[in-house]
Formats: structure tokens, sequence, C-alpha cells
């Protein structure tokens, strides 16, 4: 079954690091890719997307996702982070297979920034 | 645009009670999924609608479960009977056909308790 996998479960960093965040997804085929943040409280929101061109993606926030398609990879990285970063962030993949409209998830990421 | 509106935001409710959520979606969006999130799991798709007609429900728990999309601007998800493993965060998302445009809207979600 497709899946889509995320290495940290939990990453704490100090301000000003750097940020790299893990995201691998099992399908063969054609995918559209997604970053979302969720902060404490929150609501998903959508940090960035990738669905064809270019695959290295700019987001939000300065955050910015490289696709490598052999690698089935979708990376999050930000090269340095700041204390409101602070949050849970999910990779989701949708398989570009005919009508489907699911987004597979991955369980996420606790982010944790220190001041 | 308002966004993805979700009632209530809060729900308590005692075990075996009936418990009914809603969900506006963005005016023009074809695609609507009710979703749920816990520690535990994680966030799982439980049904999701394409111009108002169930797609996929593989992920509702149970019978005791059910969704209904009776026009392009309102959505239910009802819990009749509820019991305490109910409880959760429950989001509502909705995204164009094609989601190319914004990718996957959620609203604020509803958490709800079940004593």
């Amino acid at each position: 079954a497709q899946s889509v996998s995320q290495h940290n479960h939990h990453v704490i960093l100090s301000e000003a690091a750097s940020l790299e965040l893990g995201c691998n997804y099992s399908y063969g085929g054609t995918v559209n890719l997604f970053w979302y943040v969720q902060y404490p409280g929150q609501h998903l929101q959508l940090l960035l997307k990738y669905f064809s061109g270019d695959p290295l993606v700019k987001g939000i926030k300065g955050f910015e996702a490289e696709f490598i398609k052999s690698k089935f990879s979708f990376n999050l990285r930000k090269p340095s982070v700041q204390w409101s970063d602070t949050a849970e962030y999910f990779c989701a993949v949708r398989l570009n297979a005919g009508n489907n409209r699911k987004l597979i998830w991955g369980l996420g990421t606790s982010l944790a920034v220190n001041p | 645009d308002a966004g993805v509106i979700q009632s209530p935001r809060h729900e308590v409710t005692e075990m075996g009670q009936e418990v009914t959520l809603r969900c506006k979606p963005i005016s023009g969006h074809n695609s609507l999924f009710w979703y749920r999130q816990t520690m535990m799991r994680g966030l799982e798709l439980l049904i999701y609608f394409n111009n108002n007609v169930p797609i996929d429900d593989s992920g509702m728990p149970e019978d005791r479960f059910s969704a209904k999309m009776p026009n392009a601007s309102f959505s239910t998800l009802k819990i009749q009977p509820s019991e305490p493993r109910d409880s959760a965060v429950y989001f509502c998302a909705s995204s164009p056909w094609d989601a190319g445009a914004s990718g996957y809207t959620f609203g604020s979600g509803t958490r709800l308790t079940v004593v």
C-alpha cells in the first residue's frame, strides 16, 4: 500500500539553526506533494506544494522543499529557523491517478525551536 | 472569502449522545474532506465528497459515523451514539477540482470530547 514516511518525529533546534525534515513516499507513478504546518491549537495550513516543473519549490515563511524523484523524497528545508516556527509539520502525497482526490499523510514531525 | 467554516469549535457531550459537526466549504470548491486527528493515530481521512457525492468512505470507523452533503455549501458529520474513543479534533477541508491553485484548505476544526 502507498505510504508516506516522515523520518523525524521530534526535532529540537535553537533559533538560527538550519532545518531539514525528511519525507519519503512509496508510489511509482506521478504524484502531487504537499507540506502543511499546524501551529499549536490551530488548523493545518499549506506551506508549499509541488505539482510539476522546477523540483525546488519555495513556500511561505522562508520554507522550501526539493522533489527528488529518484529518491521518492520531498524534504522540507529552512536555512534559519525562528521560535515562531515551533509547530507540527505534515508531508502529504496525492497519487495522480484518475480522479483521485485523496491525500496520503505522514504522521507529522513536531518541531520545537528554543529561543 | 471566509475560508472553510466549521461549527461548533468545541463540543463536550456524554457517551451515548448524538453529535453533529458542521462544515461550510469555500465557495466554488468541488471536493470536501472530513478528517479526524488524534495523538495516537495522527490525521485520518474519514470520507470525501466530489460535487456533493460521497466518493470514498472507507475511513469511516463504523456505522455510528455518517456524513452527508446535501448541497455544495454544507456538510455534516454525525456520530450516533458517541463513545469516549471518538474524542478527537475533527477537521473539514475543501479544494477545487484540481487542487492546483490553493491545495486543500482546512477549517479550524471541532474539538470533540465525549465523557
